[in-house]
This record gives structure tokens, C-alpha cells and sequence, in this order.
């Protein structure tokens, strides 16, 4: 059981360039989101969906673009990479968000990328 | 929207001593979900304990334990004989809907 898989690790960027960060899990669960995390802030909120088809945007969606076309994929584009979006990258993903009772809601996390923008 | 504050950028504790880590929150919703996060240097962000608001019991694992006090939004968290490997990063994070993370406490364990 592979959990929760980011691809890649590391990557360095040329200001303008685009580049998609995949992330795909294997336990079947709804809920996906990215955070980026950099240091002093914490992890925040990029974007994240509910369930195939439906997205949303979190604290700090400009830059970045997402799709859900499948419950296992949550990719995040960047369209045209700024020094600002070096960052790490983190991938998560939980069953349902809503109603107690339906689990901890804890998540899982994928293991981060590191993103550097030049 | 919800808020979570870690007031304390670092901290420090000796070997097998005990340390307790702060974490206030903002909401207005009356049902949701607590938790600390651990995140050593290679990066994996690793759950360590979660807190239900609708219990009243103070949740337990192991050497980890929360005082939750949901009137004042504050949930901290008591680590007891600390060990060298429990130096990390600890995110305090809360969760309604999406989840909402604090700065994160900078944990060093003296041996």
C-alpha cells in the first residue's frame, strides 16, 4: 500500500516556466488537498478537492491551477513559475471531510517537494 | 476563518524531561477535529495525536498527551521523558472542513 505518492522530489525552475506536481494516493479517499509550507508560516491551504470533478481554492491559490478528474489523482500546475512559489509541496488526503462519525479525519501526506524557482 | 496560533517559535528540553508545547485556535464551529503533527528533518509530516472537540477526555498516546480546553480554544500538547528523537518540528493543526496549520514550535531535545 503506497499511501500517498508525490512526484518529483526536487525540482528547480526558470522563472516563467510551468510544471505540473503529480500526487496520487491508493486508499480511495475523497478528500485531497496541497499545502506549501515555508518556514515561519507553517502549512498553507494551495487548494483542495472533495471528490472527482469538484475543487476549490484554499488561502493562497493564486499561480497554481488543480484538476480531479480521478478519485487517485490531484495534480498542481504552475502555469508560469515565479521566485515567490519556491517552496516545499506538500500532498495530502483523508476520507471525508464532512459529517462526524465518518473517520478522524486525519491526514496523509505525501513525502513533499521541494521546488526552487530561479 | 479559522486561525491556529503556535506562540512559541522554539523549545527546548533536556533528556527524559517533560515539555509541553502551546496552541490557541479561532472558530466559530461548535464540532471539529484537533491534532499534532510531527515533522523530523526528513521532512514526512507524521501524526502524532488527534483530539475529537465533542470529547471531553483529554486524548492519551503514550508518552504524548493534550491538555484541550475548548473554551479557551486552546490545545497543548505534554510530552513526557522526552527522547532524542523527538526533536522535530510540531504543527498543531485543526480541522472542520479543510485543515488549518499553525507556524509550527521548533523542538530540541539536550542530551
Amino acid at each position: 500500500n503506497a499511501g500517498v505518492t508525490q512526484t518529483p522530489k526536487f525540482q528547480v525552475l526558470k522563472t516563467g516556466q510551468s510544471m505540473t506536481l503529480q500526487c496520487a494516493q491508493d486508499m480511495n479517499h475523497e478528500y485531497m488537498s496541497w499545502y506549501r509550507q515555508d518556514p515561519g508560516m507553517g502549512l498553507r491551504l494551495i487548494h483542495y478537492s472533495v471528490g472527482a470533478g469538484i475543487t476549490d481554492q484554499g488561502e493562497v491559490p493564486n499561480g497554481y491551477n488543480v484538476s480531479r478528474s480521478t478519485t487517485e489523482d490531484f495534480p498542481l500546475r504552475l502555469l508560469s513559475a515565479a521566485p515567490s512559489q519556491t517552496s516545499v509541496y506538500f500532498c495530502a488526503s483523508s476520507y471525508s471531510s464532512g459529517g462526524l462519525g465518518t473517520g478522524p479525519y486525519g491526514y496523509t501526506f505525501g513525502s513533499g517537494t521541494r521546488l526552487t524557482v530561479v | 476563518a479559522q486561525t491556529v496560533t503556535q506562540s512559541q517559535p522554539e523549545m527546548s528540553v533536556q533528556e527524559a524531561e517533560t515539555v509541553t508545547l502551546s496552541c490557541t485556535y479561532d472558530t466559530s464551529e461548535s464540532d471539529y477535529y484537533l491534532f499534532w503533527y510531527k515533522q523530523p528533518p526528513s521532512r514526512q509530516m507524521i501524526l502524532v495525536i488527534r483530539q475529537e472537540a465533542y470529547k471531553q477526555q483529554n486524548a492519551t498516546e503514550n508518552r504524548f498527551s493534550v491538555n484541550f480546553q475548548k473554551a479557551a480554544k486552546s490545545f497543548s500538547l505534554k510530552i513526557s521523558d522526552s527522547q532524542l528523537g523527538d526533536a522535530a518540528m510540531y504543527f498543531c493543526a485543526y480541522r472542520a472542513n479543510d485543515m488549518r496549520f499553525g507556524a509550527g514550535t521548533r523542538l530540541t531535545v539536550k542530551p
